[in-house]
């Protein structure tokens, strides 16, 4: 149980162009979903946590407009990166949680590559 | 915010050798996790602790939650190649409530 998939796993897309990654609680309903960024040998660093049915939440630094997140649905988040620019070529990741549950599971994560 | 001191960086050992790793905070964590990432996955639940004091094993590996509630510490014993990887402390609660504060990783390489 408790699986969460990602989706896609690499993409490469070209500058200027916006991308989504999607985000899926397969057999568990997730009342809240996380996205991190991670380079490479580095640690997860939270972009954002984002409720189902409200406005996703920001960490300090993070530009909102930059990363759009939604999370229409208690089984489905998405990220949206705009106008991406080689600066956010990175490996992002997601994880979902349910209330009560304190083993956050992980999604597989996706390489973006923006040219 | 919160912190979490994950030490050594990084270890080089030999198969058949144990391996220890540890994490240290200034902040009380309700929960301890540590999580495996493979390269290009993201990271998998190892051993999740949810008592101080708690010492809890899965298979080859040991992991105990300090009685301050501030460390935390891992074992591998008779490390095999597929231990390749790194290794993340994870604690929640504390200050930052609701989210996940990771320790900077442990890489780990096993040489056969």
């Amino acid at each position: 149980g408790a699986v969460v998939s990602q989706h896609p796993s690499r993409v490469i897309c070209k500058s200027g162009t916006s991308v989504k990654i999607e985000c899926r609680s397969l057999d568990f309903q997730a009342t809240t979903m996380f996205w991190y960024r991670q380079f490479p040998k580095q640690s997860l660093m939270l972009m954002a946590t984002s409720n189902e049915g409200s406005k996703a939440t920001y960490e300090q630094g993070v530009e909102k407009d930059k990363f759009l997140i939604n999370h229409a649905s208690l089984t489905l988040s998405t990220l949206t990166v705009t106008s991406a620019h080689p600066e956010d070529s990175s490996f992002y990741i997601c994880s979902a949680s349910t209330k009560g549950v304190y083993g956050y599971t992980f999604g597989s994560g996706t390489r973006l590559t923006v040219v | 915010g919160q912190q979490l001191n994950q030490s050594p960086q990084s270890m080089f050992i030999q198969e058949g050798e144990d391996v220890s790793m540890n994490c240290t905070s200034s902040s009380i964590f309700n929960t301890w996790l540590w999580y495996k990432q493979d390269p290009g996955e993201g990271p998998v639940l190892l051993i999740a602790l949810y008592k101080a004091g708690e010492l809890t094993s899965n298979g080859r590996l040991t992991a105990q939650f300090g009685i301050t509630r501030k460390d935390s510490f891992l074992n591998i014993s008779a490390s095999i190649p597929s231990d390749v990887g790194i290794y993340f402390c994870a604690g929640f609660g504390g200050t930052s409530y609701g989210k996940l504060t990771f320790g900077q990783g442990t890489i780990l390489t096993v040489h056969p």
